[in-house]
């Protein structure tokens, strides 16, 4: 079974810092995409990055560039999202998210998320 | 404001069916990238219902169905029960990035 789990998640002054984590299992996590999507409260859904397979590739939305970082280790099956000078919009819960892999990119499997509040 | 459009809300009652629309551009939808649709359930994460515009997941009703035309795309829900109460999301492809409608509220009557 595919299984997402998110974590790291917390309260953070604007400016702070926090790395999220997702810890996969039930799949070859070396084989696939993955990307984390967030959802501020009472909002929609805003994808924020992905990263191929071997790390190689990285994507991200422009509101975070040059503020988050993703990366993934293989080894440990594991995703993670580096969020620095963080703002009070971001501001959100985060998913992480497979994509299976076709011709077109969405996500086939999603975590519970990790809601991340960024307040004084 | 969300690169795709939908309406915010849309309602129907038990045994009807009820469409939402997912309108893009000619730099998205229209340039030939697929649509996809997700269904988030409350206080729950979001499900794949329908992906590259007409094909259902494994284990989604068959009265879930989406389809595509130029720039825009549509998912029908037939025979709506009240477990198909939730928000309702468009995916799809615009300059290098995943981009999503900005979500419908489905009620059930």
């Amino acid at each position: 079974e595919v299984q997402l789990v998110e974590s790291g998640g917390g309260l953070v002054q604007p400016g702070g810092s926090l790395r999220l984590s997702c810890a996969a299992s039930g799949f070859t996590f070396s084989s696939y995409w993955m990307s984390w999507v967030r959802q501020a409260p009472g909002k929609g859904l805003e994808w924020v990055a992905n990263i191929k397979q071997d790390g190689s590739e990285k994507y991200y939305v422009d509101s975070v560039k040059g503020r988050f970082t993703i990366s993934r280790d293989n080894a440990k099956n594991s995703l993670y999202l580096q969020m620095n000078s963080l703002r009070a919009e971001d501001t959100a819960v985060y998913y992480c998210a497979r994509d299976p892999g076709y011709s077109s990119l969405f996500f086939d499997y999603w975590g519970q998320g990790t809601l991340v509040t960024v307040s004084s | 404001q969300s690169v795709l459009t939908q309406p915010p809300s849309v309602s129907g009652a038990p045994g009807q069916r009820v469409t939402i629309s997912c309108t893009g551009s000619s730099s998205n939808i229209g340039a030939g990238y697929d649509v996809h649709w997700y269904q988030q359930l409350p206080g729950t994460a979001p499900k794949l219902l329908i992906y590259g515009n007409s094909n259902r997941p494994s284990g989604v009703p068959d009265r879930f169905s989406g389809s595509k035309s130029g720039t825009s795309a549509s998912l029908a829900i037939t025979g709506l029960q009240a477990e198909d109460e939730a928000d309702y999301y468009c995916q799809s492809y615009d300059s290098s990035h995943v981009v999503f409608g900005g979500g419908t509220k489905l009620t059930v009557l």
